[in-house]
């Protein structure tokens, strides 16, 4: 069985602080992991994603994230917010490929105070 | 180079009438998928489609119909809506599959009052 937990529903941080939302997930497998931004009245972009390569993965926009395999967590960091970092921020777990091995956290809302 | 459509972006409907969402893509991508995004539940599977001619159930497909005619085109059917398919529906569309970037269209409100 696989599931992706985001353990934050909602994360507040000042203009030029650093950013952490955490993911842990659970899988049988080496899954792929994906971190997707989604932007008011907006479809979901992709921030980066991790494939089995460098456990550390840089994103767009200055974002990056770590899949550490012994804590089962693939945490999404930036060192320094800006106010357009203000959206919902989803944790995805592919688990064996397939549509339905694709499972979606519940996301986590950054607000970013000027 | 419009990528991923989706139309319409907001529509109200009533319960028991039929809706369909429609969905284009213009990359050629094999894959295409359906997602409803609901407070509290990210987003859930309803269909998707590995090529033209092919299609499988997600997560939730109860309520809905797919086709695929065309590589570009996926249209989604709600047959007979009910209230509890209010909701934000997204279409996205991969060039492999799971294990690759799914690119996102803006959405569709749907609300059955």
């Amino acid at each position: 069985a696989q599931s992706v937990t985001q353990l934050d529903s909602h994360v507040s941080v000042s203009e030029g602080t650093p950013v952490l939302l955490r993911c842990n997930y659970s899988s049988s497998y080496s899954p792929s992991l994906f971190w997707y931004v989604q932007h008011p009245n907006k479809g979901l972009q992709l921030l980066l994603k991790y494939t089995s390569a460098a456990t550390l993965v840089k994103g767009i926009n200055g974002f990056e994230a770590e899949f550490k395999k012994s804590e089962t967590s693939f945490h999404l960091t930036k060192p320094s917010a800006h106010m357009s970092d203000a959206a919902e921020y989803f944790c995805v777990v592919s688990d064996q490929g397939g549509a339905n091995n694709l499972f979606f956290g519940t996301g986590t809302r950054l607000t970013v105070i000027p | 180079d419009a990528g991923i459509t989706q139309s319409p972006r907001y529509k109200i409907t009533e319960t028991g009438r039929q809706v369909t969402l429609m969905c284009h893509q213009t990359w050629s991508h094999s894959y295409m998928f359906w997602y409803r995004q609901d407070l509290g539940h990210g987003l859930r599977l309803i269909y998707y489609s590995a090529a033209a001619d092919i299609t499988d159930k997600g997560e939730v497909p109860d309520g809905y119909v797919v086709s695929r005619s065309k590589t570009e085109n996926f249209p989604l059917t709600l047959e007979s809506a009910t209230r509890s398919q209010t909701s934000v529906y997204f279409c996205a569309s991969s060039l492999l599959g799971t294990y690759n970037e799914q690119f996102f269209g803006p959405g569709t409100r749907l609300t059955v009052l």
